[in-house]
């Protein structure tokens, strides 16, 4: 069963405005961690935020903002006012307590910024 | 500090040959996990190693090996190559001491890509 979804291949956004990347999970583990990663033509992924299950607050990192809900089991990725440098892959990922490391990741969302 | 390394950067090999691919992570990062890229599968799972031990492992053939030495660095290695094993090879690392919040940052490579003709 696919654990983390992210139903949006391709995205457009204008420079300067917001965009929410989607992702959801599947987990039975009350314990685990949530990844956003992006990653450049160049190959490279660069570690952009993290969630805990049991932090309380959403997590935030500058521009970047996860809003996490729990129940829901959603972990969408927030960009305000995006830069023609965000363009990139952007890949959601799961961390369950008892897999040590191991990272399972989505699909990935292609996101374009328009100047 | 510098980030994780990994070398080569590029690499192509013929079917049938093998590979050994390296990585060396953050300074006092104990955690080193491999993964494949590729544009079909996407992102997955080969193996971590913690303290020179396999903690983990995922769904690849026993053609994927790797091992990691006492100063953290860790290599994998690919024998009998074939066309399917072209990818993008990437490897995390992470402090991971004991707790459930260790792994809360994972840092990755700039990838090994690998051609096999």
């Amino acid at each position: 069963a696919q654990k983390i979804t992210q139903t949006q291949p391709g995205m457009f956004v204008q420079e300067k405005e917001a965009v929410t990347l989607d992702c959801t999970y599947d987990t039975s583990d009350p314990s685990y961690g949530l990844f956003w990663y992006k990653q450049p033509s160049s190959g490279e992924m660069i570690f952009l935020i993290y969630q805990g299950s049991y932090d309380q607050q959403n997590a935030t990192e500058g521009r970047y903002s996860l809003n996490f809900q729990k129940a829901r089991k959603s972990a969408n990725l927030v960009i305000s006012a995006s830069q023609l440098g965000d363009s990139a892959m952007y890949f959601c990922a799961m961390r369950e307590t008892n897999q040590g490391g191991k990272l399972i990741f989505g699909q990935g969302t292609e996101l374009s910024v328009k100047p | 500090k510098a980030g994780v390394t990994q070398t080569p950067r590029y690499l192509i090999k013929t079917r049938g040959q093998q590979v050994t691919l390296s990585c060396s992570p953050i300074s006092g990062h104990r955690s080193v996990s491999w993964y494949q890229q590729t544009p079909g599968q996407g992102l997955q799972f080969l193996f971590e190693y913690f303290s020179e031990t396999q903690r983990n492992k995922g769904n690849f053939p026993g053609r994927f090996s790797g091992r990691q030495f006492s100063n953290s660095r860790s290599e994998m290695n690919v024998s009998t190559l074939e066309l399917g094993d072209s990818a993008l090879y990437l490897c995390a690392s992470s402090l991971a001491v004991s707790g459930r919040l260790s792994y809360n940052e994972q840092f990755f490579g700039p990838g090994t890509r690998l051609t096999v003709l």
